[in-house]
């Protein structure tokens, strides 16, 4: 049960683009279409972006997207808001009711 | 609306025990997993345990196997966690959380742990 590999920090300049990856193994994010995506502001609790790879909860803007390649997962933000930046986390299912958490990337809009 | 509200965090000492609840409202309880997942503070969010609808499926992370127990009343729309042989490096923020396959839909606020002497 190792911790998703995510960069540490990333940045961009509003109405830029982003992309964070989000590396596993093929018992986790190659394994199964269950990749998950959540942004955390300081204080707060996660909030879900991203589920099932590259579905987007009711509310979510499309400027966030996910897709995956082989084990490793990617989050996408588009015309990046200064309200966009915060800490976001990967999530992958790894079978028999185990999740797995990525490490964290905070992201930064300069 | 989905609403998920912990209680039972607190300061303990290490070697000692906490049982944390989650109240469930605004969906069918019984119809989903539940989870407890953490976060240390300044770190990141860790998985802790999951537990199916009928809570016949369990399963918990290695840094907590043996230790924790998961479980579940479904009549009362209620998770447990029931925490022994507490270490600092349990101390965290807990979070309940409604649980599908590809994510966590739903997070309650989250209640403090603190192990300490």
């Amino acid at each position: 049960q190792s911790a998703l590999t995510q960069p540490r920090s990333v940045s961009g300049s509003p109405g830029q683009s982003v992309t964070i990856s989000c590396t596993g193994t093929s018992s986790d994010v190659g394994g199964y279409n269950y990749v998950s995506w959540y942004q955390q502001h300081p204080g707060k609790a996660p909030k879900l972006m991203i589920y099932d790879v590259n579905k987007r909860p009711s509310g979510v803007p499309d400027r966030f997207s996910g897709s995956k390649s082989g084990n490793t997962a990617s989050l996408t933000i588009s015309g990046l808001q200064t309200e966009d930046e915060a800490d976001y986390y990967c999530c992958s299912y790894a079978g028999t009711y185990i999740w797995v958490f990525g490490e964290g990337t905070k992201l930064t809009v300069l | 609306e989905v609403q998920l509200l912990e209680s039972g965090g607190g300061l303990v000492q290490p070697g000692g025990s906490l049982r944390l609840s989650c109240a469930a409202s605004g969906f069918t309880f019984s119809n989903y997993a539940m989870s407890w997942v953490r976060q240390a503070p300044g770190k990141g969010l860790e998985w802790v345990s999951a537990i199916g609808g009928g809570g016949g499926s369990i399963h918990y992370a290695d840094s907590v196997k043996g230790r924790f127990t998961i479980s579940r009343d479904n009549s009362k729309n209620t998770l447990c966690l029931q925490m022994n042989s507490l270490r600092a490096e349990d101390t965290a923020v807990y979070y309940c959380a409604k649980t599908l396959y590809g994510g966590v839909d739903y997070w309650g606020q989250g209640t403090l742990v603190t192990v300490s002497s």
